[in-house]
């Protein structure tokens, strides 16, 4: 199964920055990628599937591109309510792993 | 808009058995197929397995023979069992849709005697 890695582990930002993540797959997964957004003690939320499509109800300023093995999530202008930790996941394969995350803080 | 949640025991001795039941709300569990995820303290997310509503099962080879889910088509429920727990088994377990859409607020599951 593909592992996938993240890059930073974790950044600190102002609000209105903006915000880029990496994934990393260890195989070729097309656009078999999901980003999730997580806050403490809450279950994670859906932001981004098939490596760029948009969930709906999430803001704009959230997306995504890549394909293969190298993906990114772009915040364009960072909120309040976006400091949080970012995952991605791989659904190419039979079982379904995830990045360990970035977070997100303020600076 | 559809629902998750998580139910079942809060402390699991170790060597048994953690049972698990996620009822879905707000819509037809036929319509979707579903996943277990859990979470350690401070951990990334581990994906454990997923079902679909024939019934049919993916698990995580990392689980070995310990993990078992089962669908409740009647019931609206999935449900997840994994045998001979040890401390490394204390998370968050969180039902999901398999899109990834839809989640349950999680139920942590401590291991402990």
């Amino acid at each position: 199964d593909p592992q996938m890695t993240q890059s930073p582990s974790s950044l600190s930002a102002s609000v209105g920055d903006r915000v880029t993540i990496t994934c990393r797959a260890s195989q070729t997964i097309g656009t078999y990628l999901n980003w999730y957004q997580q806050k403490p003690g809450k279950a994670p939320n859906l932001l981004i599937y098939g490596a760029s499509s948009l969930q709906g109800g999430v803001p704009s300023r959230f997306s995504g591109s890549g394909s293969g093995t190298d993906f990114t999530l772009t915040i364009s202008s960072l909120q309040p309510e976006d400091f949080a930790t970012y995952f991605c996941q791989q659904t190419f394969s039979s079982v379904f792993t995830f990045g360990p995350g970035t977070t997100v803080d303020i600076k | 808009q559809v629902q998750l949640q998580e139910s079942g025991p809060g402390l699991v001795k170790p060597s048994e058995t953690l049972s698990l039941t996620c009822t879905v709300s707000g819509g037809s569990i036929s319509a979707y197929s579903w996943a277990w995820i859990r979470q350690s303290a401070g951990k990334g997310l581990e994906w454990l397995g997923r079902i679909y509503n024939s019934g049919s099962t993916n698990y995580n080879p990392s689980l070995k023979s310990r993990i078992t889910m089962s669908i409740d088509t009647s019931k609206n429920q999935f449900s997840l069992q994994l045998n001979s727990v040890t401390a490394a088994d204390t998370a968050v377990y969180y039902c999901s849709s398999l899109s990834g859409g839809y989640w349950g607020p999680g139920t942590l599951v401590t291991v402990s005697s």
